[in-house]
């Protein structure tokens, strides 16, 4: 089984600061870990993906994550946020074996603040 | 095509019709998704195509719902007898084998049901 946790479904931030999305998984197997981003009346957008290379992760539009197996923890992160950045985020985890669809977290959506 | 294809984009219907939504994947990819988005909330999993067959069908919410792929092509999800609940927008998403590669995703069809 899989699960995917995102704490807080709404973020603000102002424009420069830190962006940190958290995103907590449960897999009984080694995991794959994406995140999504989604725009206005838009599909969802691969921002970055963890399939067992670097822990480190880094993606489009300067967004990266860190996968820490030993906290089941995968959050994203960009050191300064943008206007054009405020959009709904959403974190999903995967495995090879099984059922084979992703399993997606509630999302959390990105205020960013002038 | 170079994206996921959904059609149409925008649904009204009324209680009780019958409604049928299309979804082109990216050429070549065989693993086809359909997934729900209520509005505020996060994706829920409908249906997943492996070429055309349904591996897993666990989300499909009731017998009203169906869907079927021809190929590894065009697949389609028909609700029948539409419900008020059954409003949300439903998205459609494909990817090569395995689950490493992530999804591309449709720009989804928001269906009204009044």
């Amino acid at each position: 089984a899989q699960s995917v946790t995102q704490l807080g479904s709404h973020v603000s931030v102002s424009e420069g600061a830190l962006v940190l999305l958290r995103c907590n998984y449960s897999s009984s197997v080694p995991p794959y870990l994406f995140w999504y981003v989604q725009y206005p009346n838009q599909g969802l957008q691969l921002l970055l993906k963890y399939t067992s290379a670097a822990t480190l992760v880094k993606g489009i539009n300067g967004f990266e994550a860190e996968f820490k197996k030993s906290e089941t923890s995968f959050h994203l992160t960009k050191p300064s946020a943008h206007m054009s950045d405020a959009a709904e985020y959403f974190c999903a985890v995967g495995m090879d074996t099984g059922r084979r669809a992703l399993t997606f977290g509630s999302g959390t959506r990105l205020q960013v603040q002038p | 095509g170079a994206g996921v294809s959904q059609s149409p984009s925008n649904k009204v219907t009324e209680k009780g019709k019958d409604v049928e939504l299309r979804c082109d994947p990216i050429s070549g990819h065989t693993a086809l998704y359909w997934y729900r988005q209520r509005l505020g909330q996060g994706l829920e999993f409908l249906i997943y195509f492996q070429g055309n067959s349904a591996p897993d069908k666990s989300g499909l919410p009731s017998d009203r719902f169906s869907a079927e792929r021809t190929g590894e092509s065009v697949s389609t999800l028909t609700i029948q007898r539409t419900q008020q609940e059954d409003s949300a927008v439903y998205l459609c998403a494909s990817s090569l084998v395995g689950q490493g590669y992530g999804y591309t995703f449709g720009s989804g069809t928001r269906l009204t049901v009044v």
